[in-house]
């Protein structure tokens, strides 16, 4: 399968653990993505990376969050003292190109479930 | 927060029926992008607009982008079971990298 792989698939934690999430784009797209999704709603858009550089960072988006794509390949996605509200499915996609957006695609998730 | 606008957040047609739904943003777009995601599944890819007034048709979906890049429809013809899904609408506001999602419009089709 040459798709975005995303891991762990679920991953169930008490409050106040730390979390981390990895995606792996498909191969030589230089753009990678994260959202985070809950039921009835959009995917919200977390950040965004053109290669190894984090170029943009949603306002909204808590201190406890960080992302890193350190070689410009696959990305991880800490989420630090997790909380109830962090609560959701957390997406990864990727696409290739230098302007404009191209097509987005999505791997198929990582489902966080904090207690 | 949701920068994109999308009604109706449910539509229930009968198969055969059509289907439309719209999106808005209060913000001048540099493009409009439609994905589908079916119950259970990730958001794929239907189609990106670019041009001012663009009209696109894949089949019996069509398209639309306004002239003033800030509204964009998507018209199903004839439903059919296999429609049933959640259709997105995503855009980059300004100059940003970001694709702004809307809440999406879920369509079931009953037989």
């Amino acid at each position: 399968d040459t798709g975005v792989s995303q891991n762990p698939r679920h991953k169930i934690t008490k409050r106040g653990q730390n979390v981390t999430f990895r995606c792996d784009p498909i191969s030589e797209h230089n753009r990678l993505y994260w959202y985070r999704q809950t039921l009835g709603q959009g995917p919200e858009f977390l950040t965004y990376f053109q290669n190894e550089a984090q170029l943009e960072k949603s306002r909204l988006l808590s201190d406890r969050f960080s992302a890193e794509r350190p070689k410009g390949s696959f990305s991880t996605l800490e989420i630090q003292r997790t909380e109830q509200g962090d609560s959701a499915m957390y997406l990864c996609a990727s696409s290739f190109g230098s302007t404009g957006t191209g097509e987005l695609f999505f791997g198929e998730g990582s489902r966080l479930t904090v207690l | 927060g949701q920068q994109v606008m999308q009604i109706p957040q449910y539509q229930h047609v009968q198969e055969g029926e059509d289907f439309t739904t719209y999106c808005n943003s209060s913000t001048t777009l540099s493009n409009i992008q439609w994905y589908k995601q079916r119950p259970g599944g990730h958001p794929v890819f239907l189609i990106q607009l670019v041009k001012s007034g663009e009209v696109k048709k894949q089949k019996r979906l069509t398209f639309q982008f306004g002239e003033a890049k800030k509204n964009s429809s998507l018209h199903i013809t004839a439903t059919q079971t296999t429609d049933v899904g959640t259709y997105f609408c995503a855009g980059r506001l300004g100059s940003g990298y970001a694709l702004n999602f809307g809440k999406g419009t879920s369509l079931l089709v009953t037989p």
